[in-house]
């Protein structure tokens, strides 16, 4: 079975400042990964997503990820947050069938959130 | 109008009742799941659904039943509800296949309080 870690419950950040929300996973076949975004109140959206091909991946709203299959990880960066990031962000994984020509199981296995809060 | 909607937005409960949470879809999606939502503790998939004939179960599928009544409709039943199951569940859809995006779209969700 796989498994996702967000390795930060909250991360508290002043408004221009970088952010990195970090998320490592393990699974014994290759998956594909996702990043979403939940505002309050709101349901999630998706924010970028790994499939195959290069290992940096540009989301919406000026977020990018790095999947580092080594070190199994898919670390979310933004180089200058505002204060409309604020949300909770998933990180989520979904197993790859094998011999399937790259079709995906179809369900997703979610990290345990992480909180970002951007200051003024 | 929003792809994927849930009826009720928020419900209050009694322990012991059965409640139906439902969801549409207009994305014309095969694949739909419901989720719970837990301070801490992510989104955990409860079960899901690959086509009509087809319901199998997620990791937190005790206390809960589906029905999956048309392509576009997909009801959570809590058949004897209890207190931990407070939480916000959310509906999501998909569609399958090779070279596709694999994007689930989710609903607004329902906050659902068990008392």
């Amino acid at each position: 079975a796989q498994s996702v870690t967000q390795l930060d419950s909250q991360v508290p950040v002043f408004e221009e400042a970088p952010v990195e929300l970090r998320c490592n996973y393990s699974s014994s076949v290759s998956v594909y990964l996702f990043w979403y975004v939940q505002y309050p109140n709101q349901g999630l959206q998706l924010l970028l997503k790994y499939l195959s091909g290069s290992t940096l991946v540009k989301g919406i709203n000026g977020f990018e990820a790095e999947f580092n299959k080594s070190q199994t990880s898919f670390h979310l960066r933004k180089p200058s947050v505002h204060i409309s990031d604020t949300a909770e962000y998933f990180c989520a994984v979904s197993k790859v069938q094998p011999d399937a020509g790259g079709t995906s199981y179809g369900k997703l296995t979610f990290g345990q959130g992480t909180i970002l809060t951007v200051h003024p | 109008d929003a792809d994927v909607t849930q009826t009720p937005r928020n419900r209050i409960t009694k322990t012991g009742k059965r409640i139906m949470l439902e969801c549409s879809q207009t994305k014309g999606h095969d694949r739909m799941y419901w989720y719970r939502q837990d301070p801490g503790l992510g989104l955990r998939l409860i079960y899901y659904s690959f086509d009509v004939k087809d319901i199998n179960k997620g990791e937190i599928s005790d206390g809960y039943s589906v029905s999956r009544q048309a392509q576009a409709k997909f009801s959570l039943s809590l058949e004897s509800a209890i207190p931990n199951q407070t939480a916000l569940y959310f509906c999501a859809t998909s569609d399958c296949g090779q070279g596709l995006d694999y994007e689930q779209y989710f609903g607004p969700g329902t906050r659902l309080t068990v008392t």
